[in-house]
């Protein structure tokens, strides 16, 4: 059974730092890794979507790197912002016999204070 | 594109009421999915169905059923709500066909189901 687990659960920081967001998984046979973001009280929003076969995906500030060996996810924030605060969800799609399972972690929420 | 549509947004329903959430999508995807997330968690696998004719469960398939008749809609069924099927429910859907495509995920609004 897959579980994916996110660390730290909460983070606080002040405008303009630099951020990482943890996201790790148990079963290595997965077929992409997704990472949400989602406001309060709002639905999922994708920010970024790492093939099995591929490394890392930029857009913007945001950078997702993927280690399927290790088993583990990174999500980079670069010069972060107010606007950023969110909570921050990874989830995990399988691969396998378990193809098209998506398991998620249970977030990270970020508050990005002026 | 309207994307994934869930309805209701809102809905309170007493103890041991039933209801169907309605969901469905226009982009032709073969996966659809439903969770639940409860206050500060996160989200949950319901149900999930590969095509139309073919569903499976989730991590907490417990007193909902699905059906998937068509590709475009997968209702979720609540059968003698309780109070611990309060949260808010997502369905979303991505196509999933190969090694080819993405299987981006995309999500429906939410519905907020209070049980009293």
């Amino acid at each position: 059974k897959q579980e994916v687990t996110q660390i730290p659960a909460a983070l606080s920081v002040p405008e303009g730092e630099n951020l990482v967001l943890n996201c790790s998984f148990t079963d290595s046979a997965i077929y992409n890794l997704q990472w949400f973001r989602q406001d309060p009280g709002k639905g999922l929003t994708s920010l970024l979507l790492i093939q099995s076969s591929q490394r890392e995906q930029t857009s913007g500030r945001l950078n997702a790197s993927l280690d399927k060996s290790s088993g583990r996810s990174t999500l980079y924030i670069a010069a972060s912002q107010p606007g950023d605060s969110a909570t921050y969800l990874c989830a995990a799609l399988a691969g396998g016999t378990s193809y098209g399972k998506l398991t998620f972690g249970q977030g990270t929420i970020l508050t990005v204070h002026p | 594109n309207a994307g994934v549509t869930q309805t209701p947004k809102f809905r309170i329903l007493k103890i041991g009421q039933s209801m169907t959430l309605q969901c469905t999508q226009d982009m032709n995807h073969n996966y659809m999915y439903w969770y639940r997330q409860d206050p500060g968690m996160g989200l949950k696998l319901i149900y999930y169905s590969v095509g139309a004719g073919i569903t499976d469960k989730g991590e907490v398939p417990n007193g909902y059923n699905v059906s998937r008749s068509t590709t475009e809609d997968f209702p979720l069924r609540l059968e003698l709500a309780a109070p611990s099927q309060t949260s808010v429910y997502f369905c979303a859907s991505s196509y999933l066909l190969g090694k080819d495509l993405t299987g981006e995920l995309f999500f429906g609004e939410g519905s907020r189901l209070t049980v009293l």
